[in-house]
This record gives C-alpha cells, structure tokens and sequence, in this order.
C-alpha cells in the first residue's frame, strides 16, 4: 500500500470557521492531489501540486486553497468553511511524469461536516 | 475537458457468476489512460485495472478484465467468479492532461 496519511480522518465545525486538512506522503512521488466526493458525483478534483510551491485548480476550487512547502505534505484550507462544504475529502499522489507511472493512489479520506 | 459516464448505478450477481459493469467516456486527448476503482464500505479507494489507451491488447488481473473498445469509447469491466468481497461501488476513470476524471459509480451487490 502507498504510504498515504490524511489527518484528521473525522471533523465536524462550524460555518464561518477556518479547517485545514493535511495529507502526508512517505513515497517522495512529485504528485499530489485532493478531491472531494460526494453522493451523485463520484470524485471531483479540487486542485493539485505538481511540486513544492507548484500547485493548480481543479474543476470544483472555489473556496478552498492549498500549499504544499514539502515533498511530503499537501494541506487544504477552507478559509470559512460552508455547509456545501460538507464531503470526504480524498488525498491522492502520483509519480509524474516517469513512464507508466500515473496510476493515483489514495488516502483513507477524511469526512468533514459542517454545520 | 473529458467525460465519463457510467449508466448503471445499481448491479446485482450471484456469487461464483460473472458481470459486466459498462463505462463509456469522451476525451480530445490522443494519449490517456483508464482505470476502475473500487471503493468499499470502508471508504477506501483501491485500484482494480489500468489500461493505456495506446495499448490493443486489454488489460486483465485476476479474475478482473476490461473490454477496451477505443473508436466506441467504451471501457467495461468484467468480474469473472464473483466473490462476496468484490461488492463496492467501481468508479471508472479517465487521466489525461495531469487529470483524473471520474464517472459517478455502479454499486455492485453480490448475492450468495
């Protein structure tokens, strides 16, 4: 199994408060991902990193931000969390570009609630 | 952009029978790969089988095949023996661009 942490697995927070939800990779792979899923959607990419410093949107980014200032770390912060924000978030990384190597591996998620 | 859809949110087997979830897909990408997952009650995300588009042959594991058809666009997957572990939702997915999309899922039940 790809050594993948999510942190914390469960939250439950108010509207209005800020969260930050931080995914930890032991594989040094230069790609990380977060998504959120919800019932009726599948998966939906929320934004990614390509390396330390480098990151980009998704298609669902509004209201979430990310930095990524280790190989290793990936956090997520909702700067005021919302109810629609509600979901289990998913960590992935990968090892981009090599060849043959873009298979995504998955954290055990985290399921946030907002109330 | 791409697009996967999966038209069956609900399939049922008998165990020790084989079924076929369908997933069909859109892309401009020449160069893309696809994937099932599998996701069980205990949330976890677990890759089933990969396929490089460029590749004619289709991939298997197991008792796990897909059925690549590149001009339809099609990618199912076929679980030969169903066993009681293999019910989940299977998500399909499509990367290409640095991205993964996926369908909304099939629940698959498998009943003994």
């Amino acid at each position: 199994d790809a050594g993948i942490t999510q942190s914390p697995r469960h939250k439950v927070t108010e509207t209005g408060t800020p969260v930050t939800l931080r995914c930890h990779q032991t594989e040094n792979h230069r790609y990380m991902y977060w998504y959120r899923q919800d019932p009726g959607h599948g998966l939906r990419l929320i934004h990614y990193s390509y390396g330390v410093k480098d990151t980009d949107k998704g298609e669902v980014s509004d209201g979430y931000s990310v930095s990524r200032s280790k190989t290793e770390d990936f956090l997520l912060t909702l700067e005021s969390a919302t109810s629609s924000q509600t979901s289990v978030y998913f960590c992935a990384i990968s090892a981009l570009p090599t060849g043959g190597s873009d298979t995504q591996y998955f954290g055990p998620g985290t399921r946030l609630t907002v109330l | 952009a791409q697009t996967v859809t999966q038209s069956q949110p609900e399939m049922s087997v008998q165990e020790a029978e084989t079924v076929t979830l369908s997933c069909t897909y859109d892309t401009s990408e020449s160069d893309y790969y696809l994937f099932w997952y599998k996701q069980p009650p205990s949330r976890q995300m677990i890759l089933v089988i990969r396929q490089e588009a460029y590749k004619q042959q289709n991939a298997t594991e197991n008792r796990f095949s897909v059925n690549f058809q590149k001009a339809a666009k099609s990618f199912s997957l076929k679980i030969s023996d169903s066993q009681l572990g293999d019910a989940a939702m299977y998500f399909c997915a499509i990367f290409s661009g640095s991205r993964l999309t996926f369908g909304e899922g099939t629940q698959l039940t498998v009943n003994p």
